[in-house]
């Protein structure tokens, strides 16, 4: 079965420092790749995602990913972190009819 | 758009009651899905329909759940008998009518159930 895995469960950044929240799959054919951010209290959001084509993906709120085939790797980066980014961050892929798997999300605080 | 609705917003119940969880998905969306978010087990699909039409159960953890769609603008959850470690937050979530693999889902802002 597809798996997702988000190794980083917790990261604490202050403000202004570089993000990378890693992502890894396990399918072995075409995947489409999600990754989407819940606010605290709020629903889930889509911040980005990636179909084919060009393999760094820009998402709202200056975030982007880059698919690595040969990792099987969807890694979310922002180059400066604010305090309003503190949420929690999901990786998801579709490898089939519109069905998500979802990793189990990465908290991030964000200290000002 | 008012997006996907889901009532209630918060649930809070007594063990052995059943629970009813409401959802409208987005006008035009023609698949629907469910999902239960826990700290311990994270996002979980419980079950998913397209055109009205469950597709997907094997993720509703026992027959004390179920789920309909009687039409393409209204779904429930039922839970009877209600138990402590239903407690969750229940999420529903469309996707567009264009349909396929390609298309975002849309959550709503979920139920928080709480089962005393």
């Amino acid at each position: 079965a597809q798996s997702v895995s988000q190794h980083n469960h917790h990261v604490i950044l202050s403000e202004a420092a570089s993000l990378e929240l890693g992502c890894n799959y396990s399918y072995g054919g075409t995947v489409n790749l999600f990754w989407y951010v819940q606010y605290p209290g709020q629903h889930l959001q889509l911040l980005l995602k990636y179909f084919s084509g060009d393999p760094l993906v820009k998402g709202i709120k200056g975030f982007e990913a880059e698919f690595i085939k040969s990792k099987f790797s969807f890694n979310l980066r922002k180059p400066s972190v604010q305090w309003s980014d503190t949420a929690e961050y999901f990786c998801a892929v579709n490898t089939g009819f519109q069905k998500l798997v979802f990793g189990t999300g990465t908290r991030l605080l964000v200290s000002p | 758009d008012a997006g996907v609705i889901q009532s209630p917003r918060h649930e809070v119940t007594e063990m052995g009651q059943e629970v009813t969880l409401r959802c409208k998905p987005i006008s035009g969306h023609n698949s629907l899905f469910w999902y239960r978010q826990t700290m311990m087990r994270g996002l979980e699909l419980l079950i998913y329909f397209n055109n009205n039409v469950p597709i997907d159960d094997s993720g509703m953890p026992e027959d004390r759940f179920s789920a309909k769609m009687p039409n393409a603008s209204f779904s429930t959850l039922k839970i009877q008998p209600s138990e402590p470690r239903d407690s969750a937050v229940y999420f529903c979530a469309s996707i567009s009518a264009s349909g396929g693999f390609r298309d975002t889902q849309y959550f709503g802002p979920g139920t928080r159930l709480t089962v005393l």
